[in-house]
């Protein structure tokens, strides 16, 4: 079974459109953390925001916003007012500790390709 | 600070080459590990190291070695290149406590024909 999943392999919107990314990830552990990142067109992975399991306020970055839910397990994504440059891959992750070995893994949905069509 | 940087950006290998593709971060990060992402599969950790001197398999470990002798560099060895490892590797490193956020190098996109 997958630990995080983003059902949506690919969405399509027009610009000024929002649009919301899903994902929804599976752990036994209490504390963990919760990624999503941006791969745009030139491959590089940027950063967006990490989430830990103990903070589940909604969070707003601009046109950015992200919904945790402890209770569905999902930590969702919406970009409002879609541009041509939010084209591009994005991944949901999911970091917990290993067990013994003081250190951690983080685990990556298999993404969702967003396309904003002018 | 130059982050996290990967050499080469391009590679192509013939079936049973080695080669070894370089990371290093400026960063004093002591966790850095490997990823390769492959279409439609997400990235998935192949080692990863949490200081020099300490490294452990992740989710795909078979065919590469990695070793850690500074804190700076990490790098990934294919041993005997084979097909099924054509693939874009990642480098990441970060702060080791609290699971900080990973920062990502820009990638090294390797053929094995």
């Amino acid at each position: 079974a997958q630990k995080v999943t983003q059902a949506q392999t690919e969405i399509s919107v027009v610009e000024k459109e929002d649009v919301t990314l899903d994902c929804v990830y599976e752990t036994r552990d209490t504390t963990y953390y919760l990624f999503w990142y941006k791969q745009p067109p030139s491959g590089e992975l940027v950063f967006l925001i990490r989430r830990n399991s103990f903070d589940e306020q909604n969070e707003i970055s601009g046109r950015y916003s992200w919904n945790f839910q402890k209770s569905t397990s999902s930590f969702n994504f919406t970009i409002t007012a879609s541009q041509v440059v939010d084209s591009a891959v994005y991944f949901c992750a999911l970091s917990e500790a290993i067990s013994g070995a003081g250190s951690y893994q983080l685990t990556f949905g298999k993404g969702t390709k967003l396309s904003v069509i002018p | 600070n130059a982050g996290v940087t990967q050499t080469p950006k391009f590679q192509v290998l013939k079936t049973g080459q080695s080669m070894t593709l370089q990371c290093a971060q400026d960063m004093n990060h002591e966790y850095m590990s490997w990823y390769r992402q492959d279409p439609g599969m997400g990235l998935r950790l192949i080692h990863y190291s949490v200081g020099a001197g300490i490294t452990d398999q992740g989710e795909v470990p078979n065919g590469y070695n990695v070793s850690r002798s500074t804190t700076e560099d990490f790098p990934l060895r294919l041993l005997s290149a084979a097909p099924s490892q054509t693939s874009v590797y990642f480098c990441a490193s970060s702060y080791l406590l609290t699971q900080e956020t990973q920062y990502f190098g820009p990638g090294t996109r390797l053929l094995v024909l």
